[in-house]
């Protein structure tokens, strides 16, 4: 069964530190998968996405299909980098999430 | 542009009793997604339109659920009756064509508190 999954509900680092957001699925087939972000009162949106090959507010997320991974990372984190973080894996047009990681900055 | 538009923002309900969610999407989308989104999890997808038809809906709880978008713009996602199970944020997203590439945009949600 398709599946994603984001093995750590909260990750606090200090600013500057750097940040690795952990996510695994499970998908028969060559997967697209994004990250979706939640700032707080704000609405669930898109950082970014697989195929693109993008770097967005200085996070990567490199697909690794022998480990079924597609970590999200950060070299020195920000405060504002504070937020809900969401795994998502495309399957026919339908997105399936994660749990979601919620990250903690401290100054 | 004008992002997607929900109400209410928050329903507070008993069990068994009904309770309608309102979306407008971003002018021009012609796809518009409802997810469920229980605390402590992601966003689960509900139903999917493409313009005023139903792509998928094998996750929508046919028995107490319904959705419609009847002119192909607006849609309305109904609970009747509800449960107390249902207490969640109902998220209203939309996508510019059907094809997953397409990004999603989503609504602010509505909270929903069946006691």
């Amino acid at each position: 069964a398709q599946r994603v999954t984001q093995p750590e509900k909260l990750l606090s680092v200090f600013k500057g530190a750097p940040v690795e957001l952990k996510c695994n699925y499970s998908y028969s087939g060559s997967p697209e998968l994004f990250w979706y972000v939640q700032y707080s009162r704000q609405r669930l949106q898109l950082l970014l996405r697989h195929i693109s090959r993008e770097s967005i507010k200085g996070f990567t997320a490199d697909l690794n299909k022998g480990e079924t991974s597609f970590h999200l990372k950060k070299p020195f984190a920000q405060e504002e980098d504070s937020a809900m973080y969401y795994c998502a894996l495309l399957n026919t047009d339908k997105l399936i999430f994660g749990t979601g990681t919620r990250l903690q900055v401290f100054p | 542009e004008a992002g997607v538009a929900q109400s209410p923002r928050y329903k507070i309900i008993e069990k068994r009793q009904s309770v309608a969610f309102w979306c407008n999407p971003i002018s021009g989308h012609a796809t518009l997604y409802w997810y469920q989104q229980i605390l402590g999890q992601g966003p689960k997808l509900l139903i999917q339109f493409q313009n005023n038809g139903v792509v998928d809906d094998s996750q929508l709880p046919k028995d107490r659920f319904s959705a419609e978008r009847l002119k192909g713009v607006d849609s309305t996602l109904k609970i009747q009756p509800a449960k107390l199970e249902d207490s969640a944020v109902y998220l209203c997203a939309s996508s510019l064509e059907l094809a997953g590439y397409s990004t999603q945009y989503f609504g602010p949600g509505t909270r929903l508190t069946v006691l």
